[in-house]
């Protein structure tokens, strides 16, 4: 069963460095998004993207996310500088091509402890 | 925000008896959708009721919506030991906006 693969599964970074989160989505998917959920918390949006472009983004992606499709398989998510409060399960997330209104398919998550 | 809250926030159960989950929307939608989460996992999708749906079924698990209520309920029924999860509901409204997930319940099916 085609499923979302997200890579690495733990990132241990200090705070300021750059980190990359990669996502592999299912492959007919056409909708990407990216969520975080911090430790026992609720699942928060971050952004969604569409037809090589961002459609919706939260408050919470600021000028340090950044997301991109560089070849047409993977989908990522950069954060320029961690704060401690990134710290957080970041889940790709992807849907298909029916339009946006079925369901979201989850990878299981990259854990990221900034320190 | 038309973000769904869950209800209870917690639920811990026997095995074998049902369980039921509430959530609350504020604004119109145009589906509702259940998720479960295993602790440190992804979310996995349950079931989707659409906003001119009122009921519906998949194996143990039962869903209604109440559009004018905005509510919904997850029932599900005969629980196991293997339910034990987090279960989030998320709402679509009817323009092109995300998925919006509310806080969760935390069941726990005791054997």
């Amino acid at each position: 069963e085609p499923e979302v693969t997200q890579t690495p599964s733990h990132q241990v970074t200090q705070m300021g460095q750059e980190v990359i989160l990669r996502c592999v989505p299912i492959s007919n998917h056409l909708y990407f998004y990216w969520y975080r959920q911090i430790l026992g918390q609720k699942v928060e949006f971050l952004v969604s993207f569409y037809n090589n472009e961002i459609s919706e983004k939260s408050e919470i992606f600021d000028d340090q996310f950044s997301v991109e499709r560089p070849d047409g398989s993977n989908f990522t998510l950069k954060i320029r500088s961690t704060k401690l409060e990134d710290s957080a399960m970041y889940f790709c997330a992807s849907s298909s091509g029916q339009g946006n209104t079925g369901e979201l398919f989850f990878g299981e998550g990259s854990r990221l402890t900034v320190l | 925000s038309q973000q769904g809250e869950e209800d209870p926030q917690a639920l811990s159960i026997q095995e074998g008896e049902n369980a039921t989950m509430n959530c609350s929307y504020k604004t119109s939608i145009n589906n509702l959708q259940w998720y479960r989460q295993n602790s440190g996992r992804g979310l996995v999708h349950l079931i989707l009721i659409r906003s001119n749906e009122r009921e519906k079924h998949s194996g143990r698990l039962r869903v209604t919506l109440d559009t004018s209520k905005k509510s919904s309920s997850l029932l599900i029924t005969a629980s196991r030991a293997a339910d034990t999860a987090s279960y989030f509901c998320a709402t679509l409204n009817s323009g092109n906006t995300p998925l919006v997930f509310g806080k969760g319940t935390r069941l726990s099916v005791i054997a």
